[in-house]
């Protein structure tokens, strides 16, 4: 069965703080993963769709890579504005298209 | 980027009634889902909606609680039937473009 975790729940950084968010994923083979963002009281914001170990996406202060096992979220000198839940979603081959996704990591930035 | 919009944005409804909930999208897409995010909770898929087929339902959600219709490229709907508390929660509709897939405001669902 197809799983998603991601952690840590929750992650308090201070502005400037860069840090990381971690998604480990078991999947039957993967057609692509993707992040979001959230913000409380709206619908998921598209951030990045990845296909393949070893690719790398960038947007603004934000970077994801991909591995076999999991994909890091880095958040570089972050500002209040990028407080958020961030989510991830593994889409399988046999999915139908489906995106499977994980509880989410709320991260607060505080100035 | 797909602009989706729903309708309402957040209801009250009563133990036993029924609601549905309306996805506008500003271009024609194939596919279309509905998701449920619960407190605390993953968001979860009820179901695949594609124009000119039945909607395909996941594993706990069934037709006659979730009756969904795709009358067209750029609208679905999705009824929460009989209603009772533990329906409340957040409805997204989502589509998928250009091998992404994006998502709506959301519809909140509470259940008195």
């Amino acid at each position: 069965e197809d799983q998603v975790t991601q952690s840590p729940e929750a992650l308090r950084l201070q502005e400037g703080e860069s840090s990381s968010l971690n998604c480990s994923y078991t999947v039957s083979g993967l057609r692509g993963l993707f992040w979001y963002r959230q913000d409380p009281g709206k619908g998921p914001e598209f951030l990045f769709t990845l296909y393949s170990a070893g690719e790398e996406k960038e947007k603004e202060r934000l970077k994801a890579t991909l591995t076999k096992k999991e994909s890091f979220l880095h958040i570089t000198a972050p500002k209040p504005e990028d407080s958020a839940t961030y989510l991830c979603a593994v889409q399988a081959q046999n999915s139908g298209y489906a995106l499977n996704f994980g509880k989410g990591t709320s991260l607060l930035v505080t100035p | 980027s797909a602009v989706i919009s729903q309708k309402p944005s957040r209801d009250i409804c009563q133990r036993g009634t029924s609601l549905t909930i309306q996805c506008q999208v500003d271009s024609q897409v194939t596919m279309m889902f509905w998701y449920r995010q619960q407190p605390g909770q993953s968001l979860t898929l009820i179901a695949t909606a594609n124009q000119g087929s039945e909607a395909t339902y996941e594993s706990g959600f069934v037709i006659d609680k979730f009756p969904i219709s795709r009358p067209n490229l750029t609208f679905s709907t999705l009824t929460v039937s009989n209603m009772s508390p533990e329906d409340s929660s957040i409805y997204l509709c989502s589509v998928r473009q250009s091998y992404e897939q994006y998502f709506g405001p959301g519809t909140r669902l509470t259940v008195t």
